[in-house]
């Protein structure tokens, strides 16, 4: 069946660390997203690819880093610059670079330990 | 201001009721416009796209007024499963990505 597939599901991380979280479809997308989401909050975009080898900055981009030298594959980093890392990071892929909605992957648990 | 307003609720109302959610957005080029619906801890799930024209998908009815850059949702005859956060959500035309509301909690009770 096709999906994304985000890993692991939970992550501990020590600060001072850097962390990659995973996200992989198969659903032939060519746009893909990340996004964070904190308690009792929306979605806040963080990074997004409408083609593989580009990727353009959203609205909260210090502090993460990301790659997509597969049209597949979006991993994202979470460096040490980012000052309260802990939530909830979603992936998500469109064909239509977003106007027909997105397919969300059932998302990481980031803890900063 | 936020890109897209919602009142956080909760709403909570009995099984059968009729309930309405509304939604602002500030960036009148936005295109395309949706509800999700997020399950506690989950991922956000599309519940359905927002036409002008208004549309319907069973109990649930969206409508859009340009105009006053509005969005609407009504759940008819409330079920204890439809207990979840509902996520306003409109497509920035710029960057071509989605921008979420904060969504509206409801709770349906027995």
């Amino acid at each position: 069946d096709g999906g994304i597939t985000q890993s692991p599901k939970y992550l501990f991380r020590k600060e001072g660390q850097n962390v990659t979280l995973s996200c992989e479809q198969n659903l032939n997308h060519d746009a893909m997203y990340w996004y964070r989401q904190d308690p009792g909050q929306g979605l806040r975009l963080i990074y997004y690819s409408q083609i593989v080898n580009d990727f353009q900055k959203g609205d909260i981009a210090e502090g993460y880093s990301v790659s997509r030298e597969k049209k597949e594959s979006f991993p994202l980093t979470v460096t040490s610059a980012q000052k309260n890392p802990t939530a909830f990071y979603l992936c998500a892929s469109s064909i239509n670079q977003g106007t027909d909605g997105y397919t969300f992957g059932s998302g990481t648990r980031l803890t900063v330990v | 201001r936020k890109e897209v307003e919602q009142d956080p609720g909760p709403f909570n109302v009995p099984e059968g009721a009729t309930v309405a959610f509304n939604c602002t957005y500030s960036n009148s080029a936005s295109q395309s416009f949706f509800w999700y619906r997020q399950d506690c801890r989950k991922e956000p799930k599309l519940l359905m796209s927002v036409y002008s024209s208004g549309n319907e998908d069973g109990r649930f009815t969206a409508q859009l007024n340009r105009a006053s850059q509005y969005i609407s949702l009504l759940i008819r005859d409330s079920k204890l499963s439809d207990s979840a956060t509902y996520l306003c959500v409109v497509t920035d035309t710029g960057r071509r990505a989605l921008t979420f509301g904060s969504g509206t909690r409801l709770q349906v009770q027995p």
